[in-house]
């Protein structure tokens, strides 16, 4: 599995847009783009998922350049709640395993 | 749809004692993984099973076990417990190994 390198800490206030880029220089071939969301105590929770380009859902999106060793989480204008541990990870669809880094402490003030 | 469920949500032990921790998946998903959370160590990867066999397992000694019974249902048991093994214990479902993964609300174990 490639490995990730991510910012430890974010701080972003309500309203605006927030990037999290994480790095996987490493990544192969099958490998897919995951990124998981996880409050104090609480499981993660999947948030999106993509292979190359650009990825949008209901909550995020997601942001891959062509030579894929990278990869930007974008929430747009975020709320209190958004504060939370984000973490990237990089496999094979196919993986059953999750490998997480140290993930980003994103903190959101008012 | 409910979610994954662990029980007991907390429960405090003993060191040289043993504890079983107890997971239900998302009905209909036969994976369920097992993971550890420390503050030191991270989420660290613990074991996967799929139709009752374990597929994957972490880097996790011996005193780690687990099974999964023919409902999906799941079990970690940690024999001869350590104080290093005071973590947040999470179990994850999914449909299939290409899916992603709904964890649960976790099992905060304390070994005193």
């Amino acid at each position: 599995l490639a490995k990730t390198t991510q910012p430890i800490s974010m701080d972003s206030y309500e309203g605006q847009e927030v990037n999290i880029t994480c790095s996987h220089n490493n990544i192969a071939t099958n490998d897919y783009i995951t990124w998981y969301q996880q409050f104090p105590s609480q499981g993660p929770r999947f948030i999106i998922q993509g292979y190359k380009t650009k990825v949008t859902n209901e909550v995020a999106s997601l942001f891959i350049p062509a030579d894929r060793k990278s990869s930007t989480l974008s929430l747009p204008r975020v709320s209190l709640s958004d504060t939370a541990v984000y973490y990237c990870l990089v496999g094979d669809k196919g993986y059953s395993t999750l490998t997480f880094g140290k993930g980003t402490m994103l903190l959101v003030s008012p | 749809k409910a979610g994954v469920t662990q029980t007991p949500r907390y429960l405090i032990k003993t060191r040289g004692q043993q504890v079983t921790l107890s997971c239900s998946p998302i009905s209909g998903h036969r994976s369920v993984s097992w993971y550890q959370q420390t503050p030191g160590q991270g989420l660290q990867f613990l074991f996967e099973y799929f139709s009752e066999t374990q597929r994957n397992k972490g880097n996790f000694p011996g005193r780690f076990s687990g099974r999964q019974f023919s409902n999906s249902r799941s079990e970690m048991n940690v024999s001869t417990l350590e104080l290093g093994d005071s973590a947040l214990y999470l179990c994850a479902s999914s449909s299939g190994p290409a899916n992603e993964q709904y964890f649960g609300p976790g099992t905060r174990l304390t070994v005193t």
